[in-house]
């Protein structure tokens, strides 16, 4: 079983929907999840950092992570065309260790 | 903050020759910086960690010789392809974790190596 699991997609949605992407972890000692953004040919752009449960709300985005189910999820309100990227979910257990990475969600929002 | 910058942002080199890859902490220090490799729809493979004042770590597979990591300040690392080929061309990606709990790993913009 792979330490994180994504859906790689591609998911489409019209203009305006509310996003769902969501990863699974496997291990529960797992306290720190980041989602990033990447477009074609540009580094992952960091969108969203949290510690342990709970949700967490910025602008359009809102993280959400439940650790007894070892869900993690990325919530995007009025998607915009722009959205239009992959997105990665990624985790790490103490700071200075490497980040784990699911393959990535690659999302299209239709005009 | 938690700024990084990588440069140069693409390229093209001639087979044999050697290429270096800088990535820069802009507004914090950054005792570890990642390096990274990404083929086109693909995700991120890790190549090595490159730790300040000390000897990279490289995950398996990678060539030590062919990649050279050093990390000579808290704010810099460099990774240079010696002697490259064109199964070299790739994204090059640098990442390295805030000075501050709250921040997470941020990424450079890439490097995008061509070698003809």
């Amino acid at each position: 079983q792979k330490e994180v699991e994504q859906d790689p997609g591609p998911l489409s949605v019209p203009e305006g929907a509310i996003v769902s992407l969501n990863c699974t972890y496997s291990n529960s000692a797992f306290q720190y999840f980041m989602w990033y953004r990447q477009y074609s040919r540009k580094g992952p752009e960091l969108l969203m950092y949290t510690y342990s449960s709970g949700n967490k709300e910025d602008g359009r985005f809102t993280a959400q992570v439940d650790k007894s189910s070892k869900y993690i999820s990325l919530f995007i309100r009025d998607s915009q065309p722009s959205d239009s990227a992959t997105y990665l979910c990624a985790t790490f257990l103490n700071r200075d260790d490497k980040i784990i990475f699911g393959k990535g969600t690659r999302l299209h929002i239709l005009p | 903050g938690a700024v990084v910058s990588q440069h140069p942002s693409w390229v093209i080199c001639k087979s044999g020759t050697s290429v270096k890859i800088e990535c820069r902490s802009l507004d914090f220090q950054a005792t570890t910086m990642f390096w990274y490799r990404q083929f086109p729809k693909q995700s991120l493979m890790l190549m090595a960690t490159s730790n300040e004042g000390s000897k990279a770590t490289y995950e398996q597979g990678v060539e030590k010789d062919k990649f050279l990591i050093n990390h000579a300040s808290l704010t810099l690392s460099t990774l240079t392809v010696t002697s490259a080929h064109p199964e070299d061309s790739s994204f090059y990606i640098c990442s390295a974790g805030g000075d501050r709990e709250e921040h997470g790993y941020t990424f450079g913009s890439g490097t995008r190596l061509t070698v003809v």
